[in-house]
């Protein structure tokens, strides 16, 4: 079964800092799709970047931007420029390639972000 | 704003009790999910309906059920509720159901069982 791993419960950022989140997943396919997702503390979920792993490129939306390691199935989040409504939990998330389109997600990273 | 509508926002219910969760998928999304975020299995996928049809299973109790109805909202009935049932409700919504299509979830039910 694909299973991903968020080994930082929580992390800390000095405001306009940048700061790295980490990701490892665990799959025996080649093919798939990764996310992260923000949960800030009204608890909707809000979709932040997403990587094809068919891709070599990382993905970049404005301040967020990924490192894709495939060999080493990690998925890290680096934000740029941290502000303070950047201070939710980030989740990761696998999504295989099969019937379907399911979600498996991490734990969780709580993000602080320190004025 | 994701678009995806779900009623009601809290319930709290007794153990034993029957409970229905509503969602309305974003305009144009023929896919829904239903996620259960609970404190001690953290966010875990139950089920995917597309276009009416069952998509995919997860880890969804034989007490819950849901379907998609024909103008695509759909319906998570969670029935004999138990404390462990309290926990934060997602549905979600996406274009279609094929891998890797974006999904995007609503604000979510918080259902406390007591």
């Amino acid at each position: 079964a694909q299973t991903v791993t968020q080994s930082q419960p929580e992390m800390s950022v000095q405001e306009a800092e940048t700061v790295t989140l980490s990701c490892t997943y665990d799959t025996s396919e080649s093919d798939y799709y990764l996310f992260w997702y923000k949960q800030p503390p009204s608890r909707q979920m809000i979709l932040v970047i997403r990587q094809e792993a068919y891709k070599q490129q990382n993905a970049t939306e404005n301040r967020f931007s990924v490192n894709f390691q495939k060999a080493a199935k990690s998925f890290s989040l680096k934000i740029s420029d941290s502000q303070l409504g950047d201070a939710a939990m980030y989740f990761c998330a696998y999504s295989p390639m099969e019937y379907g389109n399911k979600l498996v997600f991490g734990a969780g990273t709580i993000l602080r972000v320190k004025s | 704003d994701s678009g995806v509508t779900q009623t009601p926002k809290h319930l709290i219910t007794a153990t034993g009790q029957r409970v229905t969760l509503r969602c309305s998928p974003r305009s144009g999304d023929l896919s829904v999910y239903w996620y259960q975020q609970s404190l001690d299995q953290g966010l875990q996928f139950l089920i995917q309906y597309y276009n009416g049809e069952e998509r995919a299973k997860g880890n969804i109790l034989e007490r819950f059920s849901a379907q998609q109805f024909p103008d695509l909202h759909s319906e998570l009935n969670l029935s004999s509720l138990e404390l462990g049932d309290s926990a934060l409700y997602f549905c979600a919504s996406s274009v279609s159901g094929t891998s890797g299509n974006t999904i995007y979830f609503g604000e979510g039910s918080w259902l406390t069982v007591v």
